[in-house]
């Protein structure tokens, strides 16, 4: 059974880059059938799709992000990654990354999900 | 973008009781090849959100039946015949037809 879990800083100054990784264990992220995305979810609030990056390393962005936002994947491994650069508060949230099911686009499954907060 | 409006933004129902949520989207979720692409998700207290219904009707691996989704060009619902205290949690719609993904701001269904 695939899982995903996100890693990385809990804090983050203003400015700066947000960097997170997905971890997927259970499967291959190679696999041809799937691709992998990011989401969002600032405190209190509903969700935000970030973007998502195929196997070819071929990305889809939201545009209210793109100028700021780069995913990436790593097959050896088994990784993706989401970068973030110029943060503000606006950020802060519980980032979550999730698989896509090709053909039918179903987020399936997710991470657990990891809170980020921008703050000096 | 596409701006989906789901209403209510909250319910509290009896256990037992049918639940209805309606979602609306900005414009047709028709895609050209003639797929519907919105899902709805359930995301439980303190867990991530997990799919209930793809692709408007098509119920995930695993969701039981008391669930269905119905609808077509720009309105949707998500029906519960019998809630049950699992139940509860946020209800989101989601669409995939346009880039953007976009979600719905969620409905919070309580047990009384």
């Amino acid at each position: 059974q695939v899982q995903l879990q996100e890693s990385g800083p809990g804090l983050v100054k203003p400015s700066q880059t947000l960097s997170l990784t997905c971890t997927v264990s259970g499967g291959s992220i190679s696999s041809g059938s799937y691709y992998w995305s990011w989401i969002r979810q600032p405190a209190g609030k509903g969700l935000e799709w970030i973007g998502h990056v195929y196997t070819s390393g071929s990305t889809n962005y939201n545009p209210s992000l793109k100028s700021r936002v780069t995913i990436s994947v790593d097959t050896p491994k088994n990784q993706f990654s989401l970068k973030l650069s110029s943060v503000t508060a606006a950020d802060t949230a519980v980032y979550y990354c999730a698989r896509v099911i090709m053909y039918y686009d179903i987020l399936s499954p997710w991470g657990q999900g990891t809170l980020v907060t921008v703050s000096s | 973008d596409i701006v989906m409006t789901q209403t209510p933004l909250s319910l509290s129902v009896t256990p037992g009781q049918p639940a209805s949520i309606s979602c609306k989207s900005s414009q047709s979720l028709l895609h050209s090849d003639g797929k519907t692409y919105l899902y709805w998700y359930l995301q439980k207290p303190g867990q991530s959100p997990q799919l209930l219904i793809y692709e408007v009707s098509s119920r995930f691996s695993g969701v039981p039946d008391r669930f269905s989704g119905s609808g077509s060009g720009t309105d949707f619902t998500l029906k519960i015949s019998r809630v049950e205290a699992a139940d509860v949690g946020f209800y989101y719609c989601m669409q995939n037809t346009h880039l953007p993904w976009t979600f719905g701001q969620g409905t919070k269904v309580e047990i009384k």
